[in-house]
């Protein structure tokens, strides 16, 4: 079954340090996405990208780093964590097309300390 | 201001009584897409809807692009309809502004 699996669930990271978040979907989708989750905010664009080797600056990109090596993966990467970064961060995949098959991650909490 | 406004921020509803969930967006879009998000979870895509109406059995999505609005109507609502519902606008190839969604309760 076409899937978009995340890992880490859950991570406890200590202001400094670097984080990496780790995307792999299996749909074969072109485009993948990252966004963020706080209360009081909604769901914000972080990176995105349209195929392996390209990744694109979405709304709040500052503090974030992000690489698509393969069609399959898209990390996102905080070089030094803040707890501002606190956070439920999404991955999501989609097709290039009409972008009407998006699909979601399960999440990865993230706990900057 | 805010791009994307959800309306109600939550509701609360007896077990078969129908829900009426409202978007309203102030920008121009490819598509309006509805999510159902359960507590902690994922979310998972209920419509693509770029305009007219959709029907998916006790849920009918409708998108208005001259009123600037979409709507997500569950009719005959079940405990298992609670959760956070999620509209999001595709501005541009997939790119998404979310609105801050509405947290329904379905009472048994």
């Amino acid at each position: 079954e076409a899937a978009v699996t995340q890992s880490p669930r859950n991570k406890v990271a200590v202001t400094g340090g670097k984080v990496t978040l780790s995307c792999n979907q299996t749909n074969n989708h072109n485009n993948m996405y990252w966004y963020r989750q706080d209360t009081g905010h909604g769901l914000r664009l972080i990176h995105y990208s349209y195929g392996a080797g390209s990744t694109e600056k979405g709304d709040i990109p500052d503090g974030y780093k992000a690489s698509r090596p393969s069609q399959e993966n898209f990390s996102l990467i905080l070089e030094l964590a803040t707890p501002s970064q606190t956070s439920v961060y999404f991955c999501a995949s989609a097709s290039d097309s009409s972008n009407s098959d998006y699909t979601f991650g399960s999440g990865t909490r993230l706990l900057v300390i | 201001g805010q791009q994307v406004q959800q309306s109600p921020a939550s509701l609360v509803l007896q077990e078969g009584e129908n829900a009426e969930l409202q978007c309203n967006f102030s920008t121009s879009l490819n598509s309006m897409q509805w999510f159902y998000q359960r507590p902690g979870g994922s979310l998972v895509s209920l419509f693509y809807n770029p305009s007219g109406t959709k029907h998916s059995g006790r849920l009918t999505s409708t998108t208005v692009i001259k009123e600037r609005r979409s709507s997500l109507h569950i009719s005959s609502s079940q405990t298992t309809d609670s959760g956070t519902y999620l509209c999001a606008l595709d501005y541009n190839q997939g790119k998404l502004i979310f609105g801050q969604g509405t947290k329904l309760s379905i009472k048994p």
